[in-house]
């Protein structure tokens, strides 16, 4: 039973360009959790997707920043034009069904921008 | 400031030392996670409290929630290197929300063997 799969592992960008960040949740979770780990700094979260709804996005940055949990396929976090102060550990989690006691962490995409 | 707060930010022990690390928060507790995170790569889920004076126990740590200090502590018996790590503590703070958890900084636990 695989656990949060997420995609890349490291991902390298440059200023101005888009990065994408994939999340699968586990088999039979349908609630999936966006978190960025700044350097020095915890874990804060960033959205809360449910398949095809936004559910919570409070703690996602006003531009650029962008999620989706499609039906079909993984949830993405999409970052565009990317600057310094994006480079971050992302990590997405998910949950079954009733809310998030039982999250489940992935191991991250860590973003660096060059 | 931070809404909750980790201490210490690191320690180094001897392997087999006992130790002690504390997660405080500044608002009300309604549910307490304990992580651990190697360097570099995801949490792992050690434990979740709910109820004051809760406490529980897997292998050689254990966890308790004081409701009222609205603190918990991680406790690792004849700590061994396989402990080392950053500990985090993550919460559900104040709105009861059930899902958007508040994480402290983590401790950065060193097992010298």
């Amino acid at each position: 039973n695989a656990g949060v799969m997420q995609n890349p592992r490291h991902l390298v960008r440059r200023r101005g360009q888009e990065a994408r960040l994939r999340c699968s949740p586990m088999k039979g979770h349908s609630h999936v959790y966006w978190y960025r780990q700044l350097p020095e700094e915890g874990l804060k979260f960033m959205v809360y997707l449910q398949k095809e709804n936004i559910i919570d996005e409070s703690g996602m940055p006003k531009e650029r920043f962008s999620a989706e949990f499609p039906k079909e396929g993984p949830s993405i976090l999409r970052i565009q034009q990317v600057v310094r102060g994006d480079s971050a550990a992302y990590f997405c989690a998910s949950s079954p069904p009733g809310g998030s006691y039982g999250y489940t962490f992935g191991s991250g995409t860590r973003l660096t921008v060059v | 400031s931070q809404e909750l707060e980790q201490s210490p930010q690191s320690l180094i022990v001897q392997e087999g030392k006992n130790l002690t690390i504390n997660c405080t928060s500044s608002k009300t507790l309604y549910g307490l996670y304990w992580y651990k995170q190697k360097y570099g790569e995801g949490l792992i889920f050690l434990m979740m409290l709910q109820k004051g004076g809760e406490e529980k126990s897997h292998e050689k740590i254990t966890a308790k929630l004081d409701e009222k200090k609205q603190q918990s502590s991680l406790h690792i018996t004849a700590s061994q290197p396989s402990h080392a790590g950053i500990y985090l503590c993550g919460a559900d703070i104040g709105g009861g929300s059930n899902y958007k958890l508040t994480f402290g900084k983590g401790t950065l636990l060193t097992v010298n063997p």
